[in-house]
């Protein structure tokens, strides 16, 4: 079957790095997306990768490694806003998208 | 550039009770997707259309729930009958297409169902 393992909570402060690891078992796999969900809100699109490798959009980059089943999200200098869930996705076979549990981060001053 | 369109945003039925909701997605995608979200829980594909065509639904209670995509536009999805743990955010999400090319999906802003 398929499966996706991330982290439940993470805590951080202000200004500081994170990194929110996910970590996959699925057939097919195409790729490996995340997505961010403020409290009460729907989830939004930050990043695919279909390839080993770094992708760096703004404050937020994402790492995946095929080979280990593996990939993470480093969000830079945090801001309060960041608090939310965080969600990794992986595209597999038959073009069906699977989501994990989340990671609830939580920023403080 | 419209968004995807959820109804109602919330709804409150009593247990046995049927239900629907409504989406329109974003005008082109191809894929749709209705996503159940329990709190606390990351969202759950309940089936996946391709146009008007299911690519999955294998994690859809067919005993209770259908959905359907009418000239592979709009959809529908049905709850009859409520249980108690069908309480949760259904989510519709749309994408441009069913490829492996990048696959933003775009996220309504769900309905928020209770069953009492």
């Amino acid at each position: 079957g398929q499966s996706l393992e991330q982290p439940s909570e993470v805590t951080a402060v202000e200004g500081a790095i994170v990194q929110i690891n996910c970590t996959y078992q699925t057939s097919g796999f195409y790729g490996l997306s995340w997505y961010q969900q403020h409290d009460g809100g729907a989830p939004t699109f930050l990043s695919y990768n279909a390839l080993d490798g770094l992708e760096e959009t703004g404050r937020f980059s994402s790492f995946l490694s095929r080979s280990d089943s593996y990939g993470y999200l480093l969000l830079q200098e945090l801001q309060m806003k960041d608090s939310a869930s965080y969600f990794c996705a992986v595209r597999h076979g038959g073009f069906k998208t699977i989501f994990g549990a989340g990671t609830r981060l939580f920023v403080k001053a | 550039e419209a968004g995807v369109a959820q109804s109602p945003r919330y709804k409150i039925i009593e247990k046995r009770q049927s239900v629907a909701f409504w989406c329109n997605p974003i005008s082109g995608h191809a894929t749709l997707y209705w996503y159940q979200q329990i709190l606390g829980q990351g969202p759950k594909l309940l089936i996946q259309f391709q146009n008007n065509g299911v690519v999955d639904d294998s994690q859809l209670p067919k005993d209770r729930f259908s959905a359907e995509r009418l000239k592979g536009v709009d959809s529908t999805l049905k709850i009859q009958p409520a249980k108690l743990e069908d309480s949760a955010v259904y989510l519709c999400a749309s994408s441009l297409a069913g490829g492996d090319g990048t696959t933003e999906a775009f996220f309504g802003q769900g309905t928020r169902l209770t069953v009492v």
